[in-house]
């Protein structure tokens, strides 16, 4: 049973235009989400995260949205860079953090020139 | 660079041996968390530890085990290894233990059973 889900495996987006990635949740106990990028033979890297008590965390070019009531978050990412094509991950927590981080399978993104 | 080392990068082994990963965390991070990356199952959170002991255990068979150190580094040791077990092993760490705690991963250990 997936707790995370990320329904596109791939997204293909124009260099210098929005990239939009998408991830819905069933568990209602999580509390904070992540997301995550990760380029083929390295560790994910850490992008941006958000409490469950928000609905927008910014970070430059990176800006996730959560949905609570759709259990539904976003990332936004403006304007789109050749660097940003990497696969990436959304990954949740509950209270307490006692299952670990519970990832999604990942959207690999590939920014077009 | 997250801070967080893993060693060794890659290992090959045969089946029913046995292998230890090491971890070494951030500089300050009490937390150490254990992932394990197969093609069809993605991340799995495997086992954390805090401060040398263990906090939360996820999707860990008994074949495997984790310790971690008075100097907060890890070990994760897997045997009687079978060729499911080939995958990439990740390595996280985290100031705390709470739920929102941002975790920074390692590079990775490739880990190939014949």
């Amino acid at each position: 049973d997936q707790q995370v889900k990320q329904n596109s495996p791939s997204l293909s987006v124009q260099e210098g235009r929005i990239s939009i990635l998408n991830c819905d949740y069933t568990n209602s106990m999580f509390d904070y989400f992540l997301w995550y990028k990760k380029y083929p033979a390295e560790g994910p890297t850490f992008l941006i995260s958000i409490s469950s008590i928000k609905d927008k965390n910014e970070d430059g070019r990176f800006t996730v949205f959560l949905n609570k009531s759709a259990k539904h978050l976003s990332l936004h990412i403006v304007p789109s860079q050749p660097g940003d094509s990497a696969v990436y991950f959304c990954a949740a927590s509950a209270e307490g953090g006692a299952d670990g981080l519970t990832f999604g399978k990942g959207t690999h993104l590939i920014i077009q020139p | 660079d997250s801070g967080v080392t893993q060693t060794p990068k890659h290992l090959i082994t045969a089946t029913g041996q046995r292998v230890t990963l090491r971890c070494s965390p951030r500089s300050g991070d009490l937390s150490v968390y254990w992932y394990q990356q197969s093609l069809d199952q993605g991340l799995q959170f495997l086992i954390q530890y805090y401060n040398g002991e263990e906090r939360a255990k996820g999707n860990i068979l008994e074949r495997f085990s984790a310790q971690q150190f008075p100097d907060l580094h890890s070990e994760l040791n897997l045997s009687s290894l079978e060729l499911g077990d080939s995958a990439l092993y990740f390595c996280a760490s985290s100031a705390g233990f709470g739920g929102q705690e941002t975790q920074y991963f390692g590079p990775g250990t490739r880990l190939l059973v014949l």
